[in-house]
């Protein structure tokens, strides 16, 4: 089955923790992204990555990193300095080589306790 | 600065009627315009896009028109159905070594039966 799987689903994290949420694609896809989401707001860019080891800041990436060490996989880690991390994350991929649209995984809520 | 502006917030339409929902852009740099829809707790769905040297694209019940003069674009969802309730976001991509995404506050549709 091909797709996007984020996980954890949902995370509960205490105030000074660091938390990494996976996401894994297997449709070969170049670039990945990601995003979050606060209660009826918009999508916001955290990271993004066009190929494996490179990777660019979006408009929010303050208190987040991300790596790209294989093609299939971009964790994200919501560090202690990411000031509001309540929220839900979207992991997103393209296939650069024929087409525009991006596609998403299924989300994951992280709430800090 | 929100480069791309959903400015309704909300829209409720009878089932069967058509469902418009708009969005606003400010920058004439992006190449593309893309149409998601979202449930809660769920990754957005892709519905359809537009190249920004078209004016108009067709699938099935959905349509979507570029202005560029105005900046502007629209979902047109004819008929529309029950199972169409959900929040739409808009989004622009933009070429910068990738595409980056840039995505509208949403639109929720209620579609009454």
């Amino acid at each position: 089955d091909g797709g996007i799987t984020q996980s954890p689903k949902y995370l509960f994290r205490k105030e000074g923790q660091n938390v990494t949420l996976s996401c894994e694609q297997n449709l070969n896809h170049d670039a990945m992204y990601w995003y979050r989401q606060d209660p009826g707001q918009g999508l916001r860019l955290i990271y993004y990555s066009q190929i494996v080891n490179d990777f660019q800041k979006g408009d929010i990436a303050e208190g987040y990193s991300v790596s790209r060490e294989k093609k299939e996989s971009f964790p994200l880690t919501v560090t202690s300095a990411q000031k509001n991390p309540t929220a839900f994350y979207l992991c997103a991929s393209r296939d650069s080589g024929s087409g525009n649209t991006i596609y998403f995984g299924e989300g994951s809520w992280l709430t800090v306790v | 600065d929100q480069q791309v502006k959903q400015n309704s917030p909300s829209l409720s339409v009878q089932e069967g009627r058509i469902s418009i929902l708009n969005c606003d852009y400010t920058n004439s740099m992006f190449d593309y315009f893309l149409w998601y829809k979202k449930y809660p707790a769920e990754g957005p769905t892709f519905l359809i896009s537009i190249s920004s040297i078209k004016d108009k694209n067709e699938d099935g019940r959905f349509t979507v028109f570029l202005n560029k003069s105005a900046k502007h674009l629209s979902l047109h969802i004819v008929p529309s159905q029950p199972g169409d309730s959900a929040v739409y976001f808009c989004a622009a991509a933009i070429y910068s070594g990738t595409y980056k995404y840039i995505f509208g506050t949403g639109t929720r549709l209620k579609v009454l039966a």
